[in-house]
């Protein structure tokens, strides 16, 4: 059965300070994973990775697969109270696009 | 593009009672997908579709059903509601020639009791 399974499950910091989720999975046939940030409301996406030791960078915003150990992590630097909200990590295979969801990080940021 | 819509907004049924939760693209994607969120989880997969007339079960379908007549829509049947029915349900859609990237409708709050 495919898993994802992601630490911390909730965080709580002060704004200017840095975060590192992580994602661990076991997927067959692997193909992607994605990050997703969820505040209240639908998914939207962040970032999709497809290749080892590539970093995805959006802002303040960097992500980074490693699929010899099979996880990755998401970097949140100088965090904003803007940043608050579930961050979800999904993994796919090459089963019709479906995606394995973990339970995803509660991110609070403080001011 | 409106993107993924979804219908209603929130719900309140009673044990027994059966709803139908609409689902619409504009974006003719092939792959359309149905999800449930509990509090403090994760998304769990319902159905899926792989274009008009094909429809396969995800992780969780006991007590749904779906349909799909046309690439636009994607309607989710709940027969029989159960208090464990309560959820967040999220529709999702994605071209077949791009990534795995899916994009998700802002969700279907049901309460039952």
């Amino acid at each position: 059965e495919d898993k994802v399974v992601q630490s911390p499950l909730s965080l709580v910091v002060h704004e200017g300070d840095t975060v590192t989720l992580n994602c661990s999975y076991e997927v067959t046939n692997f193909r992607s994973l994605l990050w997703y940030k969820q505040e209240k409301k639908a998914p939207t996406f962040l970032f999709m990775l497809t290749s080892s030791g590539i970093e995805k960078k959006s802002g303040r915003l960097s992500s980074i697969l490693d699929k010899k150990e099979l996880f990755s992590i998401l970097n949140i630097t100088a965090t904003q109270t803007g940043d608050s909200a579930v961050y979800l990590c999904a993994a796919g295979g090459t089963s019709y696009g479906k995606l394995t969801f973990g339970q995803g990080t509660i991110l609070t940021v403080h001011p | 593009n409106a993107g993924v819509t979804q219908t209603p907004k929130f719900r309140i049924l009673k044990i027994g009672q059966s709803m139908t939760l609409q689902c619409t693209q504009d974006m003719n994607h092939n792959y359309m997908y149905w999800y449930r969120q509990d509090p403090g989880m994760g998304l769990k997969l319902i159905y899926y579709s792989v274009g008009a007339g094909i429809t396969d079960k995800g992780e969780v379908p006991n007590g749904y059903n779906v349909s799909r007549s046309t690439t636009e829509d994607f309607p989710l049947r709940l027969e029989l509601a159960a208090p464990s029915q309560t959820s967040v349900y999220f529709c999702a859609s994605r071209s077949a020639s791009s990534t795995d990237t899916q994009y998700f409708g802002p969700g279907t709050r049901l309460t039952v009791l």
